[in-house]
């Protein structure tokens, strides 16, 4: 089955860019979405399709997907970006949807 | 307003069986898919399975771990998806989601709106 794989966490200062990596196999012949997901809530779309931004979710956020790797990108990072980030993908192999591990951002 | 309401969950002995269900408003039910995501305590986000919408045949999809005991259903006159769960096992516990994709093609764009979840405990 297919594994997509993040680094379990992530800091950065306010104001910087945290970046969010997802490790897959050939992950770049995929479609990728990112989910926010905070304490006692449902999961966010907050990208989808590697770079695409739902509406209402901010400029600041933005992906990439190359390779066997995608990153999501939080630029300006704020205290109200911290929170659980899950990659996910499509896999037609199996005809299963597959999630990241997560990794937890924490702003310093 | 699109939404997605889960109820049903509870406390459950092992081997037991629970039905969760999910109710929707707001779009059109029967253009989507509906998925089933989970979440055990501490733990990340596990989908478990999908049912297509009738256009591309209404069939399901899971994953490995729930196959042949889960059984997702849909009443599209009624906007409801159903999760019928049996011989359910203590590694069972978590936070049940149901979720819509984004596209009416099923495994496109990622799923935009969530329900706020429903808990099942599995303990003797």
């Amino acid at each position: 089955s297919y594994v997509l794989t993040q680094p379990p966490s992530v800091s950065v200062a306010p104001g910087q860019t945290a970046r969010i990596t997802c490790g897959g196999n050939n992950i770049g012949s995929k479609r990728v979405h990112w989910y926010q997901q905070k304490p006692g809530q449902a999961p966010l779309l907050v990208v989808y399709d590697d770079s695409d931004r739902p509406s209402g979710i901010p400029e600041r956020f933005s992906g990439s997907n190359s390779g066997n790797m995608a990153t999501l990108s939080i630029s300006r990072v704020e205290a109200g970006d911290e929170a659980d980030y899950y990659c996910q993908v499509w896999d037609s192999g199996s005809d299963h949807w597959v999630f990241g591990g997560g990794a937890k951002l924490t702003v310093l | 307003e699109v939404q997605l309401v889960e109820s049903g969950g509870g406390s459950v002995q092992p081997g037991r069986s629970l039905r969760l269900s999910c109710a929707a408003s707001g779009f059109t039910f029967g253009d989507y898919a509906m998925n089933w995501v989970r979440q055990a305590p501490g733990k990340g986000l596990e989908w478990v399975g999908f049912i297509r919408s009738k256009p591309y045949g209404g069939t399901t999809e899971y994953a490995a771990s729930v196959k042949g005991r889960f059984t997702i259903s849909r009443d599209d006159s009624k906007g409801i998806a159903y999760l019928q769960m049996n011989s359910l096992k203590t590694e069972d516990t978590a936070v049940y989601y149901c979720s819509k994709p984004t596209s009416t093609i099923a495994v496109s764009g990622g799923m935009d709106v969530w329900g706020q979840g429903t808990t099942v405990t599995v303990s003797s």
